[in-house]
């Protein structure tokens, strides 16, 4: 079964650094999405991507933050200046339409700001 | 805005017992209804979904129904196993503001035990 797949599992890196995630979303896929996990949280919305834009960020998501689609296969999300406050796990997923169909979910990188 | 109540964990159960797990949410428009479960170690998997009202969502012997009056989606298995040992997240997707962005519970840890 094909499967999100998400480098590098765990990432640790100083405060103030810049951090790039990657994933590999399904193929054939159209939508992506990342989520983060802070440690004994829920799960929560950062952003979601379609057709080469964001069409949907939540609060969290600050000008902190970006996402890009560099090439057919990889779907980026970067952190310019890590705080503290951003260790958590970060989850991306994809779906290949938009309504009623569910996301596919990523084993997630650990991110961990020191 | 969208929101999802899970019972708190951790669960504990024997082997064989029957399982449930309360969610109940609050939505804007008509939402699809998931069950993810998380594995130790491992990413989010989608365990079963609903997309309208009194549709039972079913896989691996889990089942919930969609129930509006209610709102409710409570996940349920007749007898677990020692492999079932997992966090399960109830969540929703509400396309009425044109997203579809997955709005997750906090999360519920069952343990089950021989």
């Amino acid at each position: 079964e094909p499967e999100v797949t998400q480098t590098p599992s765990h990432q640790v890196t100083q405060m103030g650094q810049e951090v790039i995630l990657r994933c590999v979303p399904i193929s054939n896929h159209l939508y992506f999405y990342w989520y983060r996990q802070i440690l004994g949280q829920k799960v929560e919305f950062l952003v979601s991507f379609y057709n080469n834009e964001i069409s949907e960020k939540s609060e969290i998501f600050d000008d902190q933050f970006s996402v890009e689609r560099p090439d057919g296969s990889n779907f980026t999300l970067k952190i310019r200046s890590t705080k503290l406050e951003d260790s958590a796990m970060y989850f991306c997923a994809s779906s290949d339409t938009h309504s009623n169909q569910p996301q596919h979910f990523g084993d997630g990188t650990r991110l961990s700001i020191l | 805005g969208d929101s999802v109540t899970q019972m708190e964990g951790p669960v504990t159960l024997s082997e064989e017992a029957f399982l449930t797990i309360n969610c109940t949410y609050t939505a804007t428009g008509y939402p699809s209804l998931f069950w993810y479960v998380q594995y130790p170690g491992e990413g989010l998997q989608l365990l079963l979904k609903a997309t309208k009202a009194d549709d039972k969502g079913s896989n691996k012997g889990f089942e919930a129904t969609y129930r509006k009056e209610t709102t409710s989606f409570h996940l349920e298995k007749g007898s677990v196993q020692v492999s079932d040992s997992a966090v399960y997240f109830c969540a929703l997707s509400d396309r009425t503001g044109g997203g579809n962005k997955l709005t997750f519970g906090t999360g519920t840890q069952l343990k089950v035990e021989l």
